[in-house]
């Protein structure tokens, strides 16, 4: 089955750029999605199809996706980012869902 | 409101069956793909079961297979999950989602339920 790999946890400063990467076979071939989760709340998705973010959510947050790594970049980093982030892809070769790790962002 | 609400979580022992409940409201509920997706404690999110708008197609996760069903009834805007030989592995928060896309399935979520706590101990 498909396997989505992200780091466990990344820390970085307020005003700095956070980056979270995504590694899979070939990820750069499917559509990537992430979610950010703050403690007790459900996930939101804030990146999908690799790039595009939903409304309300900030151009703070920004997606690529190349090769075998998908990248959630967080600009301009706020207290309010501090939250678990997941990446997700369909594997069509199993008609799976499939969801990373997650990292956990801490904002120094 | 565009919402959903879970319900149906509860305590049970190994080997016995829950069901769960997800009520939609707000939204064409019959035009969108709809999925369970769990949370173990302190742990990571886990796919369950993804069924189509009209019901006819439905995906399992492996570890789920043979033990869970999904169904849905578009009259009354609601989604289900029989769990039946629940395991302590089972336990979790399980959330129902919306797919984002109406009309097919795009296989990512855009609206999310809060959430019910299902644990499996004796």
């Amino acid at each position: 089955s498909y396997v989505l790999t992200q780091p466990p946890s990344v820390s970085v400063a307020p005003g700095k750029t956070a980056r979270i990467t995504c590694g899979g076979n070939n990820i750069g071939s499917k559509s990537v999605h992430w979610y950010r989760q703050r403690p007790g709340q459900a996930p939101v998705l804030v990146i999908y199809y690799d790039t595009y973010r939903p409304s309300g959510i900030p151009e703070r947050f920004s997606g690529s996706n190349s090769e075998n790594t998908a990248t959630l970049t967080i600009s301009r980093v706020e207290a309010g980012d501090e939250a678990d982030y997941y990446c997700q892809v369909w594997d069509s070769s199993s008609d799976h869902v499939v969801f990373g790790g997650g990292t956990k962002v801490t904002v120094l | 409101q565009v919402q959903l609400v879970e319900s149906g979580g509860g305590l049970v022992k190994p080997g016995e069956s829950l069901r769960l409940s997800c009520a939609a409201s707000g939204f064409p509920f019959s035009d969108h793909y709809m999925s369970w997706i769990r949370q173990a404690p302190g742990k990571g999110l886990e796919w369950v079961s993804y069924v189509s708008s009209s019901g006819t197609t439905i995906y399992y996760a492996d570890s789920v297979k043979g033990r869970f069903t999904v169904s849905r009834d578009n009259a009354q805007n609601s989604l289900y999950l029989q769990m039946n030989s629940l395991r302590p592995e089972d336990s979790a928060v399980y959330y129902c989602a919306r797919d984002s896309c109406s009309g097919a399935g795009c296989y990512h979520f855009e609206l999310w339920g809060q959430g019910t706590l299902v644990t499996v101990s004796s």
